[in-house]
């Protein structure tokens, strides 16, 4: 059983559409998370949702809108793409918030030509 | 600021062989976990130990294993008898604060190739 999926693994896409990128856990866990790997493999956080709420909001562009609609799932949606966000997206979850330990997803590359 | 600092880009280790991973972090926390991830070529995130600050003893996960120094912030991964498998990125993390919030920060991770 994939503890933490995400789907699509690849997306390819060109600039100006919209897409988004599904978030699904099985392990029961409270928190979810959405990172970003750049090209020089640098991960960041972008959102995390606790209960379906959201707690961290890094300084992203309001192009990405993170929704929660059940605790077991996270989905990313992209407007207006651009050159720039071409990355691997992770899906993560942890326990809780106060559980640090984090368990990744596959990872989404999203290419934008 | 807290941050986590890999210097060492790249590593290379023969096949059997020991090497080891350097990781300093820079907390104002007395109580805090600390991880280190593998990413293969697979790109999946794999959590390979983690260690807690208010425990002494460094953790050990079989072939792998962390030297903990808490007073100087460093975290540093030892594997022991490499194997061609462990080939991947690691990279060591720490769940700074924010508020009352935790993320968890990234280092920019070691590439670690092993030679047959």
């Amino acid at each position: 059983d994939t503890a933490v999926s995400q789907t699509p693994k690849y997306l390819v896409t060109q600039m100006g559409n919209d897409k988004s990128i599904k978030c699904e856990q099985n392990l029961g866990h409270d928190t979810m998370y959405w990172y970003k790997q750049d090209s020089k493999k640098f991960l960041k956080i972008m959102f995390s949702y606790n209960n379906k709420e959201l707690i961290i909001n890094e300084t992203v562009p309001n192009r990405f809108s993170p929704k929660s609609p059940d605790k077991a799932h996270l989905n990313l949606h992209i407007n207006s793409l651009e050159l720039g966000d071409s990355a691997v997206y992770f899906c993560a979850s942890s326990q809780d918030l106060r559980h640090y330990e984090q368990y990744f997803g596959p990872g989404t590359r999203l290419t934008v030509t | 600021a807290q941050t986590v600092t890999q210097s060492q880009p790249e590593m290379s280790v023969q096949e059997a062989e020991t090497v080891t991973l350097s990781c300093t972090y820079d907390t104002s926390e007395s109580d805090y976990y600390l991880f280190w991830y593998k990413q293969p070529p697979s790109r999946q995130m794999i959590l390979v130990i983690r260690q807690e600050a208010y425990k002494q003893q460094n953790a050990t996960e079989n072939r792998f294993s962390v030297n903990f120094q808490k007073a100087a912030k460093s975290f540093s991964l030892k594997i022991s008898d490499s194997q061609l498998g462990d080939a991947a990125m690691y990279f060591c993390a720490y769940p700074a604060v924010r508020g009352s919030n935790y993320k968890l920060t990234f280092g920019k991770g070691t590439l670690l190739t092993v030679n047959p």
